[in-house]
């Protein structure tokens, strides 16, 4: 079974640009969450997705902008990039929300030059 | 607000030597604590967890107890293998999927 799929792996971008990324959760899986890791950090949360619906936010910036599609899939999207947003974003499914058990993607690693 | 520390890393250790890598927590309520370990090249994975005072959560060789008098859950392994190097997070979740992760602790075992 495949597990938590992210896209890109890897992504160049330069101040002032958005950016679009993309996580396929574990089939069946219906919550899905967004953390960033900024090198030599733990995972920040970013967002939380249950059922198409935001359910949970971090303290991050209003640039930052998530949705949940009816297959479950999730886009994480970055507006407006600082060279602080330089990071590995994570995306994480769970089969229902509270499941308490999230299943990570290998993420997608921003450089914003 | 709610948090995680951790001890600092990073932590070199000879096969087979016994590890600890101490975690303390601050949250309010009654959180789920975690492990996540984060093996070279590869995603966070679940180590264990522990939902509630007093239980001990156990995976691999690796244990953790939830000590709610402490805010402590410290994890240990008797005896650690190469193959344990990774980093370790020590997390909380304090509502649905909204996991807070402490820094992290680099662990090198060398042969």
């Amino acid at each position: 079974d495949a597990g938590v799929t992210q896209s890109p792996t890897h992504l160049i971008k330069t101040r002032g640009q958005h950016v679009t990324l993309r996580c396929s959760p574990i089939s069946g899986h219906k919550s899905v969450s967004w953390y960033q890791q900024v090198l030599g950090q733990g995972p920040q949360f970013i967002f939380q997705y249950y059922e198409k619906e935001e359910r949970g936010r971090g303290n991050f910036p209003d640039r930052f902008s998530a949705r949940q599609f009816p297959n479950y899939s999730s886009e994480l999207n970055v507006n407006a990039l600082l060279l602080g947003d330089s990071a590995l974003y994570l995306c994480a499914s769970s089969l229902v929300r509270g499941e308490e058990k999230l299943f990570f993607g290998s993420g997608t690693q921003l450089s914003v030059l | 607000g709610d948090s995680v520390t951790q001890m600092e890393g990073p932590v070199t250790l000879s096969e087979e030597a016994f590890l600890t890598i101490n975690c303390t927590y601050t949250a309010t309520g009654y959180p789920s604590l975690f492990w996540y370990v984060q093996y070279p090249g590869e995603g966070l994975q679940l180590l264990l967890k522990a939902t509630k005072a007093d239980d001990k959560g156990s995976n691999k060789g690796f244990e953790a107890t939830y000590r709610k008098e402490t805010t402590s859950f410290h994890l240990e392994k008797g005896s650690v293998q190469v193959s344990d190097s990774a980093v370790y997070f020590c997390a909380l979740e304090t509502s649905y999927d909204k996991v807070i992760f402490g820094p992290g602790t680099s662990l090198s075992v060398i042969p």
